[in-house]
């Protein structure tokens, strides 16, 4: 089964508009971690936002946050106000243990390509 | 944020013969490495684990005879890809985690785009 799984390939929001991208996980770990990152067609990959299994409130960064809704397994982002320089894939990612866990590996979901357009 | 560096950015070699790729974390001691692969337009597949002075852990499906990774010191893992072929031709990208019960944050090199003739 997929551990991280985006159903949506693609994205399109007017600039200054919100938009949501879905993501949903698996895992029966009971101590777990949620990561969105960023990755603009010059490949890097910029972390956005990081929400912990026990985490009572949901995360925010900025025009970021994370909609986690822990008993539907779902880690959705959310970005206000879009701007031009938002086009880019979105990749969701989960880590299974607690914080500072050292099985570290990251599972990343298909990615989402947003594109913001004027 | 902590720095990860990769080099080269990209390389463009022969089939036949064999690339190496520095991952270098620049101002802290990384315990864990990971190499991941990414082809156009996928999600990145992680090829190996490596934790310095240990072997690498590699990913099923992973041939570690042609994908040697190598954790020598805390701010240093390398990874040769031996014998390269055109199928292996990819953009190739390490990240690096400092571990501690403080830190649950990789941090990603800007990656190695290989393209082999």
């Amino acid at each position: 089964a997929q551990k991280i799984t985006q159903t949506q390939p693609g994205m399109f929001v007017q600039e200054k508009e919100a938009v949501t991208l879905d993501c949903t996980y698996d895992t029966s770990d009971p101590s777990y971690g949620l990561f969105w990152y960023k990755q603009p067609s010059s490949g890097e990959m910029i972390f956005l936002i990081y929400q912990g299994s026990y985490d009572q409130q949901n995360a925010t960064e900025g025009r970021y946050s994370l909609n986690f809704q822990k008993a539907r397994k779902s880690a959705n982002l959310v970005i206000s106000a879009s701007q031009l320089g938002d086009s880019a894939m979105y990749f969701c990612a989960m880590r299974e243990g607690g914080r500072g866990s050292t099985l570290g590996r990251l599972y990343f979901g298909r990615g989402t390509q947003l594109t913001v357009w004027p | 944020g902590a720095v990860v560096s990769q080099h080269p950015s990209w390389v463009i070699c022969k089939s036949g013969t064999s690339v190496k790729i520095e991952c270098r974390s620049l101002d802290f001691q990384a315990t864990t490495m990971f190499w991941y692969r990414q082809f156009p337009k996928q999600s990145l597949m992680l090829m190996a684990t490596s934790n310095e002075g240990s072997k690498a852990t590699y990913e099923q499906g992973v041939e570690k005879d042609k994908f040697l990774i190598n954790h020598a010191s805390l701010t240093l893992s390398t990874l040769t890809v031996t014998s390269a072929h055109p199928e292996d031709s990819s953009f190739y990208i390490c990240s690096a985690s400092g571990g501690g019960v403080t830190s649950y944050e990789q941090y990603f090199g800007p990656g190695t785009r290989l393209t082999v003739t």
